[in-house]
């Protein structure tokens, strides 16, 4: 059982490049979730899709979009990459059956925008 | 203000020791509060969850909540190497979008 996978593992980017980042869970679930760490910030909610067919913004929205290709698969997409969105990002899913369910985490996108 | 502080440490600790790791908010509104667990280079898995006030215990765990001082902790009692990992606390209102603490870096000494 995979769990959450995402590609790439790692990435480096130009400014002004952009990129997609996959996030796929095998396990069923509604909800899904894009995050990005960063050091002394912690973990940041960019989007979330709380069903097949629905987005929202988290905390930090700006310079990114995601879709929500079906069930299985959420991505995220950074058009024009600055420096700024040098960082960790995790996918989750979880059951979206009910408040305060395990989130599942994937293992990390470690994104280097020079 | 950030909705939740947590002090980064690090904390180092001797195998054994009882570790109490803390967060503190600002939104009277959070309800549901949970502990991850990451390791270096991974991705955090769910320790704990708790809902409103109180205590919850599995294991060596036990988390506690007051809500009236705004105020979560999480205990690990006789501490192993194996629990080295960087501790991060989450809450919500909604229980859809979650607010993460920074983590606390932990070390537990052989």
């Amino acid at each position: 059982n995979a769990g959450v996978t995402q590609t790439p593992k790692f990435q480096v980017l130009k400014t002004g490049q952009s990129m997609t980042l996959q996030c796929a869970q095998d396990m069923n679930h509604n909800s899904m979730y894009w995050y990005r760490q960063d050091p002394g910030m912690g973990l940041r909610l960019i989007y979330y899709s709380a069903s097949e067919g629905t987005t929202d913004k988290g905390e930090v929205p700006n310079g990114y979009n995601v879709s929500r290709l079906n069930k299985r698969e959420f991505s995220l997409r950074l058009e024009s990459a600055a420096p700024s969105q040098t960082s960790v990002y995790f996918c989750a899913s979880s059951a979206g059956g009910g408040a305060g369910e395990t989130q599942y985490f994937g293992p990390g996108t470690r994104l280097l925008v020079l | 203000q950030k909705e939740v502080e947590q002090d980064p440490g690090p904390l180092s600790v001797p195998e054994g020791a009882i570790v109490s790791l803390n967060c503190t908010y600002s939104n009277s509104a959070f309800q549901y509060f949970m502990w991850y667990r990451q390791y270096s280079r991974k991705g955090p898995e769910l320790l704990m969850y708790t809902y409103s006030s109180g205590n919850k215990e599995d294991g060596r765990f036990t988390a506690q909540v007051d809500k009236s001082s705004k105020y979560i902790s999480l205990f690990i009692r006789d501490s192993q190497p194996s629990d080295s990992a960087t501790y991060l606390c989450a809450m919500s209102k909604t229980g859809n979008q979650f607010y993460f603490g920074t983590g606390t870096s932990l070390t537990v000494i052989p």
